[in-house]
């Protein structure tokens, strides 16, 4: 079990530049998520799929942010153009389904200057 | 919907003394509670849950937490710390029905006084 992978670890952007996050859940997780870490919000959920289909995307801040799932195994969350404030620890994560724990990656701390 | 509170954003302990991590959540639906530990550049990672059935849960690491309905409380504790204790510690709610989301409160910073 390789967990869930998230690449790149660490991006550094100019304002204005196009991002994007990369997940590959857990083999056999039906359930993905893309959580954002601020020191000043703290956790928040931006958007969680099930069976590769968008199922709440309240979380995500402006129409800038956009999230696709064209498969089981790969996930992006693309941010276009960025910002400074923007810039966070993005987390994603899976899992089967239901209340099963989530298995969080490492994250990709972003940073847009 | 459903919230948690984190009571105190830093708490610091000694070596073996007694941890507490305070949690309040608040819920209209049965809850079901989590503990996630997050240490430094990684991702969380589950310490324990509640969902049904007892309701002193045992974790990893020698974690457990006590779901207690009257105090609307779910506190996670520790008899000795030790040193690799130090991390953050999320506390987390969802709904017990419905395809709800896992709200996170904002985090206890652990710290361990050698």
């Amino acid at each position: 079990d390789a967990g869930v992978i998230q690449s790149p670890r660490h991006e550094v952007t100019e304002m204005g530049q196009e991002v994007t996050l990369r997940c590959k859940p857990i083999s056999g997780h039906n359930s993905l998520f893309w959580y954002r870490q601020t020191m000043m919000r703290g956790l928040e959920l931006l958007i969680y799929f099930n069976n590769n289909v968008p199922i709440d995307d309240s979380g995500m801040p402006e129409d800038r942010f956009s999230a696709k799932m064209p498969n089981a195994s790969f996930s992006t969350l693309k941010i276009q153009p960025s910002e400074p404030r923007d810039s966070a620890v993005y987390f994603c994560a899976s899992n089967i389904g239901g209340n099963s724990p989530l298995h969080f990656g490492n994250g990709t701390r972003l940073t847009v200057t | 919907a459903q919230s948690v509170t984190q009571l105190g954003s830093h708490v610091s302990v000694s070596e073996g003394a007694l941890v507490l991590l305070r949690c309040n959540y608040s819920s209209s639906v049965p809850p079901y509670l989590f503990w996630y530990v997050q240490y430094p550049n990684q991702g969380l990672q589950l310490l324990l849950k509640y969902t049904t059935g007892a309701t002193l849960v045992k974790g990893i690491n020698g974690f457990e937490a006590e779901f207690k309905k009257s105090e609307t409380s779910f506190h996670l504790t520790k008899p000795s710390a030790h040193m690799s204790d130090a991390a953050e510690y999320f506390c987390a709610v969802r709904g017990a029905f419905g395809n709800e989301k896992l709200t996170f409160g904002t985090g206890t910073r652990l710290t361990i006084i050698p």
